[in-house]
C-alpha cells in the first residue's frame, strides 16, 4: 500500500514568485492536514480538509491556500512568496476526519528554500 | 489553548541501553489523545505510539512504550533496547477530543535522540 506522496521534494524559488505543492494522501483516505515546519517555530498546522472542504485553518495569513480534489489528493499554495516561508512542508493524511484517536500518517515533505 | 513541552533538545544513550524522552502537556479538556512521532533525517513523520486520556493503561508498541500519569500530564516515551537507527529527532503531539479545530495536532520541540555505538 502506497504512503503519502508529496510532490516535489525540493524547490528553490525567489521572494515574491508563488509555489503550489502537492500531496496525495493514501489510498481510501478522506482527510489531508498540511503542517509547516521550521527551526524557529517547530510545526505548526496550516489547514485540514475532508471531502473537498476546508474543515479547520491554522493562524497564517491568506497567503497560505489550498484546496482538496474529489480523489483527495490536495495541493497547498504559498503567493507572494517571503523568506520566512523556507520550510519543510509536511501532508498528513488519515482515512477519516480527525479525532482524537486518529493517526495521521505523514509524507516525506517538500522542502522549500525561498532566495 | 494546548501546549506540549519537551524539556530535552537532545539526549544520548548507548546502544542496547534504555532511554526515556520527557513530554508535558497542559490543556483544561478532560479528552485528549497523545501521540509520539519519529522524524529521521528523511523528514517522514514516523507514527509511534498512541495513548488516549480515558485509557486505564500504558500503551506499549513493541519496543516503545508510554509512560502516562494524567494527574502529572506528563507522557514520556520509553524505547527499550535502543539501535543505531533510533537516532532521530523525537515529537511528543496532542490531539483534542471537544471537536473544531481543537483536532489539529499540537507538537512539542522535539528531542534529537543521538544513539551510540
Amino acid at each position: 500500500k502506497a504512503g503519502v506522496t508529496q510532490t516535489p521534494r525540493y524547490l528553490i524559488k525567489t521572494r515574491g514568485q508563488q509555489v503550489t505543492l502537492s500531496c496525495s494522501p493514501i489510498s481510501g483516505h478522506r482527510s489531508v492536514s498540511w503542517y509547516q515546519q521550521t527551526p524557529g517555530q517547530g510545526l505548526q498546522f496550516l489547514f485540514e480538509y475532508f471531502s473537498e472542504t476546508q474543515r479547520n485553518k491554522g493562524n497564517f495569513p491568506g497567503r497560505f491556500s489550498g484546496r482538496q480534489f474529489s480523489n483527495s489528493r490536495s495541493e497547498m499554495n504559498v503567493s507572494t512568496l517571503e523568506l520566512g516561508d523556507s520550510a519543510l512542508y509536511l501532508c498528513a493524511s488519515s482515512l477519516a476526519p480527525p479525532r482524537r484517536n486518529t493517526e495521521a500518517f505523514f509524507g516525506q515533505g517538500t522542502r522549500l528554500t525561498v532566495v | 489553548a494546548q501546549k506540549i513541552t519537551q524539556t530535552q533538545p537532545g539526549m544520548f544513550v548507548q546502544e542496547k541501553e534504555a532511554v526515556t524522552l520527557d513530554c508535558t502537556y497542559d490543556t483544561s479538556d478532560p479528552s485528549y489523545g497523545l501521540f509520539w512521532y519519529k522524524q529521521p533525517s528523511s523528514g517522514e513523520m514516523i507514527f509511534l505510539i498512541y495513548q488516549g486520556s480515558y485509557d486505564q493503561q500504558n500503551a506499549t508498541e513493541g519496543r516503545y512504550s508510554l509512560n502516562f500519569q494524567k494527574a502529572r500530564k506528563s507522557a514520556n516515551l520509553v524505547i527499550s533496547a535502543s539501535q543505531l537507527g533510533d537516532s532521530a529527532m523525537y515529537f511528543c503531539a496532542m490531539r483534542m477530543g471537544s471537536g473544531g479545530s481543537n483536532y489539529k495536532l499540537t507538537f512539542g520541540k522535539g528531542t534529537l535522540l543521538t544513539v551510540n555505538p
